[in-house]
């Protein structure tokens, strides 16, 4: 079945570091990639999308690129802020199957 | 705009006692999600409405979940009775551009004791 793994967390770094979280996916066809954040107190929302191979999601600075070859969507931002500091969840859909199958989620903080 | 809405926010029960969590989707959105996010792990679907009919409800457990969307808006989600494995946050979510962008509620944290 579709899984997604991505890199253990909590992960812990300086405003303005640069910043990777790794996301790889298993999935039949050609899946749908997405990463949604969820800020502390807040619900689930979609930062970035890519939805076919060599595409780039990118907003708010974030960007991740749909790696058909590697089974990835890394996603990346090259300076972070205290504000960036919430859940990063990898996920992907597959058209047919109308639903979003999650990984389990990166905790990331950003310390002034 | 309204966001999707969620209630109660938090929920604690005895383990056998129902338990009822409502949403109230952006208007508009035809699809209608309720997920459920286990500790430390990603969100997982339920069932999904497309307006009133369940569409995929092949992971809630029927046993003692339901789940009711009527005239198409408003969901109700439901546990009869409750179990200690239930504790979990329960996220229901709606979207109108079929699965390619969902707005999340801020979800029900349910702990059975």
């Amino acid at each position: 079945g579709d899984s997604v793994t991505q890199m253990e967390g909590p992960v812990t770094l300086s405003e303005e570091a640069f910043l990777t979280i790794n996301c790889t996916y298993t999935a039949t066809g050609y899946p749908s990639l997405f990463w949604y954040v969820q800020y502390p107190g807040e619900g689930l929302q979609l930062l970035l999308k890519a939805t076919k191979a060599d595409d780039k999601g990118s907003n708010k600075g974030f960007e991740a690129t749909y790696r058909k070859e590697t089974t990835s969507f890394h996603l990346e931002k090259g300076s972070v802020q205290v504000s960036d500091s919430a859940v990063y969840f990898c996920a992907l859909s597959r058209i047919g199957n109308e639903k979003l199958t999650f990984g389990t989620g990166t905790r990331l903080t950003i310390i002034p | 705009e309204a966001g999707v809405v969620q209630s109660p926010r938090y929920k604690i029960i005895e383990k056998k006692q129902p338990v009822a969590f409502w949403c109230n989707p952006i208007s508009g959105h035809n699809t209608l999600y309720w997920y459920r996010q286990n500790l430390g792990q990603g969100p997982e679907l339920l069932i999904r409405y497309e307006n009133e009919e369940a569409v995929d409800d092949s992971q809630l457990p029927k046993d003692r979940f339901s789940a009711e969307r009527l005239k198409g808006v408003d969901s109700t989600l439901k546990i009869q009775p409750a179990e200690l494995g239930d504790s979990a946050v329960y996220l229901c979510a709606s979207s109108s551009e079929w699965v390619e962008k969902l707005f999340f509620g801020s979800g029900t944290q349910l702990s059975v004791l």
